[in-house]
């Protein structure tokens, strides 16, 4: 069964360096999505992709972070200057399209040191 | 604020016991809903939908029930075994995102 699959599994990054998360979502879906889910609590939406575009992105998904899609199958999640509250788990999904189920990967941890 | 909540964060059931989950959610525009279980150190995985013109579906051992007029969804899963354990969200779709809900802790006494 085809898979979302995410790299690196845990990432360690020193507070103002820049990160960069990276996703290869299911080959025909069309839609993106990146989430982060702090320790113990839910699972936040960050921003939604589709046609090499933002389709909607949350009030956590400020100037910092950005996203982009170098090639037909990576979708990527930058982080330019860290903080410590970016410590998180940070999942992609993607979907066929935006009213059908979003297939999550397994996350990268996220430590800000 | 936010617009899915489930009712309890824990439940403890007996293997073979059926367990219940329940959601609430607060946006009546809301005409999608889905089941995640997330289990340690993975990311959520889907278990079933459930869009707002049916008030039931089914799955293998699991059922999803959703009545619109109290806005609550719930999750039923027959005869829980122990790889059920996990922590289960509902979720609502709309303007390309997901909105989760809190989670309910399951956890299987054997």
């Amino acid at each position: 069964e085809p898979e979302v699959t995410q790299t690196p599994s845990h990432q360690v990054t020193q507070m103002g360096q820049e990160v960069i998360l990276r996703c290869v979502p299911i080959s025909n879906h069309l839609y993106f999505y990146w989430y982060r889910q702090i320790l113990g609590q839910k699972v936040e939406f960050l921003v939604s992709f589709y046609n090499n575009e933002i389709s909607e992105k949350s009030e956590i998904f400020d100037d910092q972070f950005s996203v982009e899609r170098p090639d037909g199958s990576n979708f990527t999640l930058k982080i330019r200057s860290t903080k410590l509250e970016d410590s998180a788990m940070y999942f992609c999904a993607s979907s066929k399209s935006s009213n059908q189920p979003q297939h999550f990967g397994d996350g990268t941890r996220l430590s800000i040191l | 604020g936010e617009s899915v909540g489930l009712h309890l964060p824990t439940l403890s059931v007996q293997e073979g016991d059926n367990s219940i989950i329940n959601c609430a959610y607060s946006n009546s525009a809301s005409d999608y809903f889905i089941w995640y279980k997330q289990e340690s150190g993975k990311g959520p995985q889907f278990i079933i939908d459930i869009r707002s013109n049916m008030d039931k579906r089914q799955g293998q051992r699991v059922t999803v029930l959703l009545n619109k007029t109290v806005k609550h969804l719930s999750l039923q899963i027959a005869a829980t075994q122990p790889g059920d354990s996990a922590v289960y969200f509902c979720a609502e779709t709309g303007d390309y995102k997901l909105s989760f809900g809190a989670g309910t802790t399951v956890t299987v006494r054997a």
